[in-house]
């Protein structure tokens, strides 16, 4: 079974805190995401990684980074974490390159962000 | 607008009903089609995949897909309690380098009442 974990279930930050997200997937898979999920909203996509040290913007990368040093472990940082950024961060892993082998993203149980 | 739109719900139905969720999109370009389903705190899953056009049938889940009209549908048939969720239509074009990236719906709140 693929598992893809992330490293907080609920996690209560200050405004201007820098903060890391980590997720690791076990399934040798070369794509991974971030994504974050609000009411009425569904999943925006922050960003991608296709590869080790690979990444790419998505719809929403204000005020996020990212980093992937390793090929099972992809970090969402919030450089200053500002009241609307609290959400539902999810991350995902999907095996290959060709959207033929992609279609399929296996996601992490996700981690609510509240900045106060 | 959106390049995938589904009414959030909520829908409310009793058991034994048949469930139908409908997505509609934009982009000509999509051509694999998903359902995702996300029980309360948990990650989304796939539930049904669809290739092109056509219909899929999965035990009491169908998945159609009619790309002349950009139109995508889920059909519960005889619901269950079990099948409270939220469900989430998802697409993605075939380009070669596409990355897997997919393009979700908002997501349905289903709830199936005993």
């Amino acid at each position: 079974d693929v598992k893809v974990t992330q490293s907080s279930r609920y996690l209560v930050k200050r405004t201007g805190e820098k903060v890391f997200l980590e997720c690791v997937q076990d399934m040798d898979h070369e794509n991974m995401f971030w994504y974050r999920q609000d009411p009425g909203l569904g999943l925006r996509l922050i960003y991608f990684s296709y590869d080790v040290k690979m990444k790419e913007k998505g719809d929403i990368p204000e005020g996020y980074s990212v980093s992937r040093e390793k090929k099972e472990r992809f970090s969402l940082i919030l450089e200053s974490a500002s009241t609307n950024q609290t959400s539902m961060y999810l991350c995902a892993s999907s095996l290959g390159l060709l959207a033929g082998d992609s279609y399929e993203q296996y996601f992490g149980p996700g981690t609510r962000l509240t900045v106060t | 607008q959106k390049e995938v739109e589904q009414d959030p719900g909520p829908l409310s139905v009793p058991e034994g009903a048949i469930v139908s969720l409908n997505c509609t999109y934009s982009n000509s370009a999509f051509q694999y089609f998903m359902w995702y389903r996300q029980y309360s705190r948990k990650g989304p899953e796939l539930l049904m995949y669809t290739y092109s056009s056509g219909n899929k049938e999965d035990g009491r889940f169908t998945a159609q897909v009619d790309k002349s009209s950009k139109y995508i549908s889920l059909f519960i048939r005889d619901s269950q309690p079990s099948d409270s969720a939220t469900y989430l239509c998802a697409m993605s074009d075939a380009g070669g380098t596409s990355y897997g990236k997919l393009t979700f719906g908002q997501g349905t709140i289903l709830t199936v009442h005993p």
